[in-house]
């Protein structure tokens, strides 16, 4: 079993649909919570992060996490073709390593 | 301001050649990485350094030599390249490891023939 399971997809939603996103993990030690964001071609950009669980919102986008569930969430509301992209989690204990999902590729339909 | 920078973008070359990538990041961070992302674009560590110290070498062939000059610097250095070297490979930096936040560059394409 990989430490982080994330659905790739793809995923297609017409524009102005709420894109729902998550992932699940193994390690109850993480802390760190991260949403990356890649273009095709370009590096993961850092969208969010969250420290321990809770909840955090950032224009269109809102993160989850439950800890007892060992689940997170992204949530982009409004969706626009700009968002297409491949949506990556990763998280992190207080350590160096940061573990990736898969990533989930989604398409925004205009 | 590119606050993670890498050079080149793109690496063509043949197999057998030894090439280098730059790292450079202008956050003060203390802690520079070197990830692989394959065909699959799973990314997987190679490397970290703190403070030009190495603290991560994940199973990477020796062919593969990291050098941190100083702490905005993590360059890669890769003797002898094969096939199945070909992939994207990125820098990232992070404040510390407690605060493992990472930001990564734009990516080095490399392709070999």
């Amino acid at each position: 079993q990989k430490e982080v399971e994330q659905d790739p997809g793809p995923l297609s939603v017409p524009e102005g649909a709420i894109v729902s996103l998550n992932c699940t993990y193994s390690n109850s030690a993480f802390q760190y919570f991260m949403w990356y964001r890649q273009y095709s071609r370009k590096g993961p950009e850092l969208l969010m992060y969250t420290y321990s669980s809770g909840n955090k919102e950032d224009g269109r986008f809102t993160a989850q996490v439950d800890k007892s569930s060992k689940y997170i969430s992204l949530f982009i509301r409004d969706s626009q073709p700009s968002d297409s992209a491949t949506y990556l989690c990763a998280m992190s204990v207080n350590d160096y390593k940061l573990s990736f999902g898969a990533g989930t590729t989604v398409t925004v339909r205009a | 301001d590119t606050a993670v920078s890498q050079t080149p973008k793109y690496l063509v070359t043949q197999m057998g050649n030894d090439k280098s990538i730059k790292c450079e990041q202008n956050l003060g961070h203390d802690t520079m990485y070197w990830y692989k992302q394959d065909s699959k674009k799973f990314l997987k560590i190679m490397f970290s350094y703190n403070n030009k110290e190495l603290i991560i070498n994940e199973t990477v062939p020796n062919r593969f030599s990291p050098k941190s000059p100083d702490k905005a610097h993590l360059n890669l250095h890769i003797n002898s390249l094969e096939l199945g070297d070909s992939a994207v490979y990125f820098c990232a930096s992070s404040l510390s490891p407690a605060k493992n936040i990472q930001y990564f560059g734009a990516g080095t394409r490399l392709s070999v023939l």
